[in-house]
């Protein structure tokens, strides 16, 4: 079955504690992005992946880092979480080129930074 | 740049009722335009899609056209069931990259 998968679901940590969202797709996808999602601001883009190795940052990049290292996994790295980082994060991944553009998205994790 | 406005919610309908969730753009260019809906604790998925003017994107009973000379791409649904209920998203390409705007969502309640 075709799908993006993250991991946590659910995520509590406190101010300052490093953690990783993880993000894997099977649909052997080009792109893959992060966005996350506020009440009343809708999705905004964090970063984005073209293919291994190539990042690049999004509307929202300020206190994220991303990697690419193998076609399939697209993490998200908060190095310092502050709790303005508490929101519901998506990770969608889709293939490239043409109008077929299709963007498919994980189920979310939900972060609480206390 | 691209950027996509569409109308604040909630929306309330009993079942059966005519929906109509309002949708419009501004660009530069010609972008793809799309709906996607994201139910109760899921991510979200592609509901219908245009490419160019006129294009008429159908999927489960919704339907949305893209009209160039309004700049609009509302979406509409004849007969609203309970398991419509949730948030829809309007959405249109942008001027460079594989990136999507999104609106701010629309949070549709449909009730027996």
């Amino acid at each position: 079955e075709a799908q993006v998968t993250q991991n946590p679901r659910y995520l509590i940590t406190v101010t300052g504690k490093k953690l990783t969202v993880t993000c894997s797709q099977n649909m052997n996808h080009e792109y893959m992005s992060w966005y996350r999602q506020d009440p009343g601001l809708g999705l905004r883009q964090i970063y984005y992946s073209m293919n291994v190795e190539v990042t690049d940052k999004g509307d929202v990049p300020e206190g994220y880092k991303v990697s690419r290292k193998e076609k399939r996994n697209f993490p998200l790295i908060l190095e310092s979480p502050s709790p303005n980082q508490t929101s519901l994060y998506f990770c969608a991944s889709s293939t490239l080129g043409g109008t077929n553009e299709k963007l498919f998205f994980g189920s979310g994790t939900q972060l609480s930074v206390l | 740049g691209n950027s996509v406005t569409q109308m604040e919610g909630p929306v309330t309908l009993s079942e059966e009722a005519f929906l109509t969730i309002n949708c419009t753009y501004t660009a530069t260019g010609y972008p793809s335009l799309f709906w996607y809906v994201q139910y109760p604790g899921e991510g979200l998925q592609l509901l219908l899609k245009a490419t160019k003017a006129d294009d008429k994107g159908s999927n489960k009973g919704f339907e949305a056209t893209y009209r160039k000379e309004t700049t609009s791409f509302h979406l509409e649904k004849g007969s609203v069931q309970v398991s419509d209920s949730a948030v829809y998203f309007c959405a249109l390409s942008r001027s460079s990259g594989y990136a999507l705007n999104f609106g701010k969502g629309t949070s549709l309640l449909v009730t027996p």
